[in-house]
């Protein structure tokens, strides 16, 4: 079985400060898969990024950041410089040898102007 | 453009009462998904389809039915069997690779959200 958690419920900052989003996982699977989504208030989930279990490098995409960690089964992600439109729930997700994917429980971001 | 349309936006239902949620895409994608969201819970799988005339149970199938007679149509009934249907309904789908296994990325339609009565 294998298990995505997103312990943070709620976050809220105020815009321009930096905030970071953590994931955790668990699988038994060696190859996997790891995905952030994004989901405005109009419901629609938007995909932000995939990771494989063998890249453990970091990615930069302009202010997201994104900090895979194997050795704590970790998928943290940030967003630097944080803007309104930011604000959205965020889901970290898990694909490992099954095809569907296990979605955390999601984490609702708030940005202040 | 292509994606996926979902309808209705929002939809009302009385108790006892089948509703089915359309779900249509042009990607041309093989594999197809239903999701619930509710609040706190993330999404779960309801049902999921990789090729046409075939779907699989998901984690939470009880109460719903689905079809997959067309590659880009994958209708979802909520039927009276469902408890508790109030929730947040996602469709998605992604492609497939040469190889056969799934590329992964979900692509998502706006969604419908059902009330019950």
């Amino acid at each position: 079985a294998q298990k995505v958690t997103q312990a943070q419920t709620e976050i809220s900052v105020v815009e321009k400060e930096d905030v970071t989003l953590d994931c955790v996982y668990e699988t038994r699977d060696t190859t996997y898969y790891l995905f952030w989504y994004k989901q405005p208030p109009s419901g629609e989930l938007v995909f932000l990024i995939r990771r494989n279990s063998f890249d453990e490098q970091n990615e930069i995409s302009g202010r997201y950041s994104w900090n895979f960690q194997k050795s704590t089964s970790s998928f943290n992600f940030t967003i630097t410089a944080s803007q309104v439109v930011d604000s959205a729930v965020y889901f970290c997700a898990l694909r490992g040898s099954a095809r569907q994917l296990t979605f955390g429980s999601g984490t609702q971001l708030t940005v202040l102007p | 453009d292509g994606g996926i349309t979902q309808s209705p936006k929002y939809l009302f239902r009385k108790e006892g009462q089948n509703v089915t949620l359309s779900c249509e895409q042009n990607l041309n994608h093989d594999a197809m998904y239903w999701y619930r969201q509710d609040p706190g819970q993330g999404l779960r799988l309801i049902y999921y389809s990789q090729i046409v005339n075939d779907f699989q149970k998901g984690d939470i199938a009880e109460g719903y039915s689905v079809s997959r007679e067309k590659k880009e149509s994958f209708p979802l009934t909520v039927t009276s069997a469902q408890k508790n249907p109030t929730a947040f309904y996602l469709c998605a789908s992604n492609p497939y690779a040469p190889s056969g296994r799934a590329t992964g990325e979900l692509f998502f339609g706006e969604g419908s959200r059902l009330t019950v009565l």
